[in-house]
């Protein structure tokens, strides 16, 4: 499973308020991914890191930062959260030399 | 236009079936995967291509680079199969991102 791990899984915040979502490897890997899942779209990328403090938008960033100080962890915060970021969010990350990703578990988060 | 198209989006089958999903793309690729996602929520890659064939137990990916094109094949259908499929491509252009289609929710039936 690539030892991630996500966290929190469920959220349930207002809008408004901040919210971080972190997402935990223990392999080392340099390439992390933030996707957000949502009905009627595919998976989208929100922004994704090639190293520690190196990042870079995805498609959707619009609202979301992120921040990589440590190779394992790469967090991703809503500064103001909004209806419209309700989502499930998934981390991935990409092994050295090969292509395939690999996903958390996925965090649930509703904003009232 | 999205840039990966997939069908069926839903999909029924007796146990037993055999299976086909599409997966089309618009731009040039340097791979395209195949995921599965469980009704729990979890997401494993099942494939990835840039050419021909591969084969794993009951599932047959098959990728045609001039017609941009990949079929996923399910042989001998399974309620256990019962998930959604998610075709994804790798723009030449895009470094390592991925593009991803909805998806196609698979119910196969006992």
């Amino acid at each position: 499973d690539a030892g991630i791990t996500q966290s929190p899984r469920h959220k349930v915040t207002e809008t408004g308020t901040p919210v971080t979502l972190r997402c935990h490897q223990t392999e080392n890997h340099r390439y992390m991914y933030w996707y957000r899942q949502d009905p009627g779209h595919g998976l989208r990328l929100i922004h994704y890191s090639y190293g520690v403090k190196d990042t870079d938008k995805g498609e959707v960033s619009d609202g979301y930062s992120v921040s990589r100080s440590k190779t394992e962890d790469f967090l991703l915060t809503l500064e103001s959260a909004t209806s419209s970021q309700t989502s499930v969010y998934f981390c991935a990350i990409r092994r050295q030399g090969r292509n395939e990703q690999y996903f958390g578990p996925g965090t649930r988060l509703t904003v009232t | 236009k999205n840039e990966v198209e997939q069908s069926p989006q839903n999909l029924t089958a007796q146990e037993g079936e055999f299976i086909t999903i599409n997966c089309s793309y618009s731009v040039g690729i340097s791979a395209l995967h195949w995921l599965q996602q469980h009704p729990g929520g979890g997401i494993v890659s099942l494939f990835m291509l840039s050419s021909g064939k591969k084969k794993h137990g009951r599932l047959i990916a098959t990728i045609n680079i001039q017609e941009k094109h990949s079929s996923l094949h399910i042989t001998a259908s399974h309620p256990r199969d019962s998930a959604v499929y998610i075709c994804a491509v790798g723009a030449e252009t895009s470094g390592s991102r991925l593009t991803f289609g909805e998806g196609t929710q698979l119910t196969v039936n006992p």
